[in-house]
């Protein structure tokens, strides 16, 4: 089973730093890794899939890089909606999905 | 508008059955491939099945395999969770939701608002 570290699991940062997670897979998963942002009583939000594509809707501030086991989500001015919980998740052994442990991100 | 409603949320004692439905609107549901994630009292996402646009195929994470069911009504544009055996440890938030397809790309796009299952004597 493929299993995902992210780091940190939590984050204490101010409106307007750049905030940076990192997502670790325990085998290569190419780029089948997608990003949710998760607020307090919601559903999650895809943020990120394949990876690095932006979906639909969701602001340029947030990015994502990465490839095989090491992979980035970046949020480059964050702003009071950001503040919430993000997950990443593998799709490599697909249709068995697998989410990371979540990375809290706080208003400092 | 997309919507995805989950329902049969309820309080079960332990051992106990429980069916949770999901109806759905706004997409074409019979072509979409749905899963179930669940998301215990302050934890994090996990998911725990996964059902084929046709409902040929299905897929259980361990935590649940042989004791839940996954099921679809493509007439009806519903998804369905039977679940059985229940365990104090299923207490959850439990969300259907879409997979989706670019290319060769996927990811979860569309969730409900979830339902609550807490199973407890």
């Amino acid at each position: 089973d493929i299993q995902l570290t992210q780091s940190p699991s939590f984050l204490s940062a101010s409106i307007g730093d750049r905030a940076t997670i990192t997502c670790r897979a325990s085998q290569g998963i190419s780029s089948n890794l997608a990003w949710y942002q998760q607020k307090p009583g919601k559903a999650p939000k895809l943020l990120i899939y394949a990876a690095s594509t932006l979906q639909s809707g969701v602001p340029s501030r947030f990015s994502g890089s990465g490839s095989g086991t090491e992979f980035t989500l970046t949020i480059s001015s964050l702003q009071p909606e950001d503040f919430a919980t993000y997950y990443c998740q593998q799709l490599n052994s697909y249709p068995l999905f697998t989410f990371g442990p979540g990375t809290k991100v706080e208003i400092k | 508008e997309v919507h995805l409603a989950e329902s049969g949320g309820d309080l079960v004692p332990p051992g106990g059955s429980l069916r949770l439905s999901c109806e759905a609107s706004g997409f074409n549901f019979r072509d979409s491939e749905m899963i179930w994630v669940r998301q215990a009292p302050g934890q994090g996402l996990e998911w725990i099945s996964y059902i084929s646009g046709t409902g040929s195929s299905t897929f259980f994470a361990d935590s649940v395999k042989g004791r839940f069911t996954i099921s679809r009504d493509n007439v009806k544009n519903s998804l369905d969770l039977q679940m059985t055996s229940l365990r104090v440890d299923d207490t959850a938030v439990y969300y259907c939701a879409r997979v989706f397809l670019n290319l060769t790309s996927r990811g979860i796009d569309y969730w409900g608002q979830g339902s609550l299952v807490t199973v407890s004597s």
